[in-house]
This record gives C-alpha cells, structure tokens and sequence, in this order.
C-alpha cells in the first residue's frame, strides 16, 4: 500500500515569502503526483500535477519531482492571505483502476 | 468545472443504525470514490467505483458498503453505525487512467 509523508505538518509565513512544502512518497511505480489545496469546511481542490522528473510551473507555484529518492516539493512563490489553507499531496496509480493516495496535509497560514 | 453535490451536508446518527450518505456528479466521469477526512489521518479511501454497477474497495472498507446505480449517483451505506465513523466524508469523481480528482464539499457525519 502507497504511504505519502508531508511535512512541515503546518507551517506560518509572511505576506509576499516564498514557501516550500515537501512529500515523499514510497512506490516508486507511481504515476503522477498531485498537490490539492483544501480551505476550511471545503473539498479538496487539484492545483498542479507531475509525472516526469524535474519541475513544472504555473504560474506562482512550482513543483520538483525526484523519483530516485521518492520525493516531490511544492513552491509558491509571493504568498498571499489566500493561500492559508492545508495542501495535500496525492500519488495516483492503477492506470484505469485508478485512485489517489494521500498525505496528511501540511497547514499554511499567511498572514497580512 | 466539475459538479460534485453531497447530501446531507449533515448527519447525526445513533449507534446501530443505518446512514446512507449520497453523492450526485453531473460531468459523466467514470470513475467515483468516496474518502473520509479525520484529524492525524488525513483522506482515507473507502470504496471507489470505475462504473455504473460497478464497486471496488479501497484501503479501508470495512463496515461500509458503496452503492452505484447510475453513472450519476454513488452512494455510501453504513448498515450498522458506530461511533468510531464519525469523520468528514468526501465524494469525488474522475475520468479514467489519469487527471484531476474533482471533490463535493463534504459530509460531516457523528455517530452517536
């Protein structure tokens, strides 16, 4: 069974710092890895996902993947009030059989 | 974007009892998952579904049923509730093989 680790488990900022979030992940064989972002009382929501190594970026936020050491960050760049919310890491597998797997979540506070 | 609509929003139910949690989507995904959301957790997949009349179990499914008549409707039954089910419990749909996971804005169920 797929074990996701986050961390920090929460993590406060300035308005305007760039934040870093960090996801290991233990299957190797795993597809893509996917970052959410859940604000109070609310679903889930996708932000950006990675297959390949490297990075990938849209917009403020940048993700690194590095499948030999089974690890995947997420960075958002000139952080704003709006971004305080719990981010999730997701690796999916099973192809058409397919289902997420996710981490605990990391809590992002940006303050004013 | 992708609709996802839970109901109840709400549900306080008694010790052995039956609750059957819905969820409706209307962007003809395939595939549809119920997760439940508890603190230290995080999401945990209970049953998930690639079809109509299709149901799959997911890493935890023990004292829960999933139900799906239609390519629209899944739903989650708890036969005998107990107060250990008490949680936050998400629905989501997707299409197959890869993409985004799209969520319902939750059930907050206690079991009394």
């Amino acid at each position: 069974q797929e074990k996701v680790q986050q961390s920090p488990e929460s993590l406060i900022v300035p308005e305007g710092a760039m934040v870093s979030l960090n996801c290991s992940f233990s299957d190797s064989a795993s597809q893509s890895i996917w970052w959410y972002q859940q604000h109070p009382g609310k679903g889930p929501k996708a932000l950006i996902s990675i297959f390949s190594n490297g990075n990938k970026k849209e917009g403020r936020l940048t993700v690194y993947l590095n499948r030999a050491s089974l690890h995947v960050s997420l960075h958002i760049k000139d952080s704003q009030p709006s971004d305080s919310a719990v981010y999730l890491c997701a690796v999916s597998s099973g192809g058409s059989n397919y289902k997420l797997t996710f981490g605990k979540g990391t809590l992002l506070t940006v303050t004013p | 974007e992708a609709a996802v609509t839970q109901s109840p929003r709400n549900k306080v139910a008694v010790t052995g009892g039956k609750v059957t949690l819905s969820c409706n989507q209307t962007n003809n995904h395939n595939n549809m998952y119920w997760y439940r959301q508890d603190t230290g957790h995080g999401l945990r997949l209970i049953h998930y579904s690639y079809g109509a009349g299709s149901t799959e179990k997911g890493d935890i499914p023990d004292g829960y049923k999933a139900s799906r008549p239609s390519q629209e409707n899944f739903s989650l039954i708890l036969e005998l509730a107990t107060p250990s089910q008490t949680s936050v419990y998400f629905c989501a749909s997707g299409d197959w093989g890869v993409g985004t996971l799209y969520f319902g804005s939750g059930t907050r169920l206690t079991v009394l």
